[in-house]
Parts: structure tokens; sequence; C-alpha cells
């Protein structure tokens, strides 16, 4: 059974940086064709897709974010991890990972985490 | 960036068809997926490569892609399919979600 869930804080004062663990189960992400996302998703808001690291590490960000995201990955943990810098009430969102695989659904988010809220405020 | 557009609402009575589009440029030449959501849970998977149905989806759900719009249709729609749906492409290894459509069955 493939797994995700997201950790993190659950406040962050504007200016700092958010870091965000997803701890999976289930895959690896040393497996050619796997592929894990974060997503967000602010109140009442549509989803918004941030980033993206694959088997291979190559990794993929948000054109308008991309000065503020990096991704990583530690396979031996099962774990991805997001830093967003210089945090903003805008950013104030539930943050979902969720993954991507060759198989069998092609492309697709086929298993997503159930979400963490990351409120930005003073 | 890449962008995709879908309407707002859809409303629907119950055993009606419900057609949710997705607007994008040259979206035929792009796999679409589809996600629904409902209040408090996560998005699930219920299209993708355009026409496919992953396990566990009714059969009542339908997908197709053309052009520059891609389609959600549920037939014989249920009162358990009121939730938002999510459009979503690769645009050069990039993710791109539409703007969401929620759908009232009535």
């Amino acid at each position: 059974q493939v797994t995700l869930k997201e950790s993190g804080p659950a406040l962050v004062k504007p200016t700092q940086t958010l870091t965000l663990t997803c701890t999976f189960s289930g895959f690896s992400l040393s497996t050619s064709g796997m592929r894990v996302n974060w997503i967000r998703q602010p109140p009442g808001k549509a989803l918004e897709w941030l980033a993206r690291i694959d088997w291979d590490d190559d990794k993929f960000y948000s054109t308008s974010l991309k000065t503020r995201l990096t991704i990583s990955k530690d396979t031996s943990k099962n774990q991805v991890v997001l830093t967003m810098t210089n945090m903003d009430p805008v950013d104030t969102a539930t943050y979902y990972c969720a993954r991507v695989s060759d198989s069998p659904y092609v492309d697709a988010f086929d298993v997503w985490g159930q979400g963490t809220m990351v409120s930005v405020s003073t | 960036s890449y962008e995709l557009t879908q309407p707002p609402s859809v409303s629907v009575s119950p055993g009606q068809t419900a057609s949710i589009t997705c607007s994008g440029d040259k979206l035929g030449d792009l796999y679409a997926s589809w996600y629904q959501q409902k209040p408090g849970q996560s998005p699930v998977l219920v299209m993708y490569k355009d026409t496919k149905r992953p396990s566990g989806i009714p059969e009542r759900f339908s997908g197709s892609n053309s052009g520059n719009t891609a389609t959600l249709t549920i037939s014989g729609t249920q009162a358990m399919d009121e939730a938002d749906y999510y459009c979503q492409a690769w645009d050069s290894s990039t993710g791109v979600f539409g703007t969401g459509t929620k759908v009232s069955v009535l």
C-alpha cells in the first residue's frame, strides 16, 4: 500500500523559511519512473503545483516560485523535503505531497498525502 | 506560463449528465488528468491520459481531449459526485492545474 504523509510547522512568521517533509512508504524513489511532487491549496482556492523530484534526482519547479523553492530527497529515509524561503501571508495554504509514476497511471498524481495546513502570520 | 481554464461552477440534476470543460492552448497535444476533491479531503484521481479511468472509479466518469479543450463527463450523476473537480496537464515537465469547477447536484 502506497502512502504519503506531510509534516512541518503549522505556523511560520513572514520572511521565515518553511521546511516541509513528505514521508512515504510502499514505493522507492530510487525506482525508475517514480516522482514526488508538492502541491498547495490556499483556503477556498485552487490547487497549485509547486515542485517535483524524480527518481534520477531531476528537479522541476513552478516558474512563478522557482527562486524561492528547493526540493530534495533522502532515498534511504523515504523522504522528500521542500523548502520555501521568504514566506508571506499569501503562502498560507494546505500543502500536499503526491506521487507520480510511469505505471499504472502514467503522468498522474495517483496517491496524495493528507495535506498539512501552514499559516503565515506574525 | 501555461494556463488551464475551467468554468467556476456546473449544476446538474440527479441522473443527468454533467460536462466539465478545461481549456488551454493546444491542450489536445498534452495528456489531461482530472481530480475530484470533496470538502476537507485530499484530491482523488478520476481520469488520466485523457480517457482512462483508474481502478475503482465508476464507469459513469468519462473523458475526452481534442484541440484546446479537455472534457470530463459524468453520466447519470449521483449526489456523491458533488465536489470540486480540477484538470491537470504537464507543460515541459511543469505541472499545471486548472482553475477548478464546483459541481452541484441539485
